[in-house]
């Protein structure tokens, strides 16, 4: 089956570093992507990895390694903002999306 | 500046009764999905339709139908609701012809069935 797993809350302080962790177990890989979603609003797009490595978008940035079926988002210089949950999906072989339940990140003053 | 609108934030219906839930795109869009959000469970694909007039099956079709009989709208239809259809339902559109697909999300509708 195809299978999607990320820790269901983290805590962190502001200003400081965090990083979500995800892994995958899909049939067939055409990217992973990492959304945003704030309480009672809808997913907003963050980042896409199609190869391996790092991708830096301003204070968030993503990495992907498929041969272990391994991503993470990580967060940096957090605001209190940044308290979301933060959704990982894989496109499969059919390109479906494939979502992780989800990482709500809880962020302290 | 894209958009995806629901016909309703918040829909609260009794058993039985048919529901629409409505979603509109003015992005020009190929793809159109339905997708349910429970807690503690990823978002679930009920149906999506890659074209006017043509629908497919996601992971949890069952009690529900869909129809697109335009390019930017995309109903979904609870033939006989059920309380187990409570749940968030959001609507996302994406174009056929990027590179990766980013799928654009509405704003969700929060369906309680008593």
């Amino acid at each position: 089956g195809q299978n999607i797993d990320q820790p269901t809350e983290m805590t962190a302080t502001e200003g400081a570093i965090v990083q979500i962790n995800c892994t995958y177990q899909t049939s067939g890989f055409n990217g992973l992507f990492w959304y945003q979603q704030h309480a009672g609003e809808a997913p907003t797009f963050l980042s896409y990895n199609v190869l391996d490595g790092l991708e830096e978008k301003g204070r968030f940035s993503s990495f992907l390694s498929r041969s272990k079926g391994y991503s993470y988002l990580l967060l940096k210089e957090l605001q209190m903002k940044d308290s979301a949950s933060y959704l990982c999906a894989v496109m499969d072989s059919n390109y479906q999306l494939i979502w992780g339940a989800g990482t709500k990140l809880i962020i302290k003053p | 500046d894209v958009k995806v609108t629901q016909s309703s934030r918040y829909l609260v219906k009794r058993t039985g009764e048919k529901v629409f839930l409505e979603c509109v795109q003015d992005m020009d869009h190929e793809n159109m999905f339905w997708y349910r959000q429970d807690p503690g469970l990823g978002l679930r694909l009920i149906y999506f339709s890659y074209d006017v007039k043509m629908k497919e099956k996601g992971d949890i079709p069952e009690g529900y139908s869909v129809s697109r009989e335009k390019k930017e709208r995309f109903s979904l239809i609870l033939e006989s609701a059920s309380t187990n259809q409570t749940s968030m339902y959001l609507c996302a559109s994406s174009s056929g012809l990027a590179d990766y697909n980013e799928q654009f999300f509405g704003p969700g509708t929060r369906l309680t069935v008593l």
